[in-house]
């Protein structure tokens, strides 16, 4: 069965701290790594990543993938009490040509306060 | 910036009545997705459609869901005879072409089945 797994599952910081979220996949066909971030309802695309070891960054996040140890992590650096939300992992497999699925982790949810 | 819209933001129903979820995807956007989130836990695929007709579904999508998209810019959910268990937010989720698996969010219908 595929998996997605993200660590820790709640995460509570104080305002200025730097976090690191995890995740963890086994997935057949992959594609793509997808973090978002969901705070009251829709998920709000953060990041795809695709290839190893490329770095990709917006402001205070940033966001890496290892395809050989099959993790990525998120980084956010001087948090702020608008960065609590729930975070969400999901990768994007291939069942067919052209068309990809994504399959969500269970979320961090990080709370920061001030 | 285009977004994916959806209607009704909460709609209550009664056990066995059918119900019609609304979403009007990104307008450039060529494929369409189902997504719900029962509370508490993580987001599911549902189905996704292309060019008019379902490419994938998953276990969850039995016989008593269907999707359409009646227009050009409309894509519906369908729920034929609720079940307590169908009690969930319902995302609706869309991406450009095969390229690329990033997809955009709605910001949910929330379904109370009683």
């Amino acid at each position: 069965e595929d998996k997605v797994v993200q660590s820790p599952l709640s995460l509570v910081v104080h305002e200025g701290d730097t976090v690191t979220l995890n995740c963890s996949y086994e997935v057949t066909n992959f594609r793509s790594l997808l973090w978002y971030k969901q705070e009251k309802k829709a998920p709000t695309f953060l990041f795809m990543l695709t290839s190893s070891g490329i770095e990709k960054k917006s402001g205070r996040l940033s966001s890496i993938l290892d395809k050989k140890e099959l993790f990525s992590i998120l980084n956010i650096t001087a948090t702020q009490t608008g960065d609590s939300a729930v975070y969400l992992c999901a990768v994007a497999w291939a069942p067919g040509a052209g068309s990809y699925q994504l399959t969500f982790g269970k979320g961090t949810k990080l709370s920061v306060i001030p | 910036e285009p977004e994916v819209t959806q209607t009704p933001s909460h709609q209550v129903t009664q056990m066995g009545q059918e119900v019609i979820l609304r979403c009007v995807p990104i307008s450039n956007h060529l494929y369409f997705y189902w997504y719900r989130q029962i509370l508490g836990q993580k987001v599911e695929f549902l189905v996704s459609f292309y060019n008019n007709e379902i490419s994938e579904k998953s276990e969850i999508f039995d016989d008593q869901f269907s999707v359409e998209r009646p227009d050009g810019s409309n894509f519906t959910l369908k729920i034929r005879s609720t079940k307590l268990e169908d009690s969930a937010m319902y995302f609706c989720a869309s991406r450009t072409g095969t390229s690329t698996a990033e997809q955009y969010f709605g910001p949910g219908t929330r379904l109370t089945v009683t």
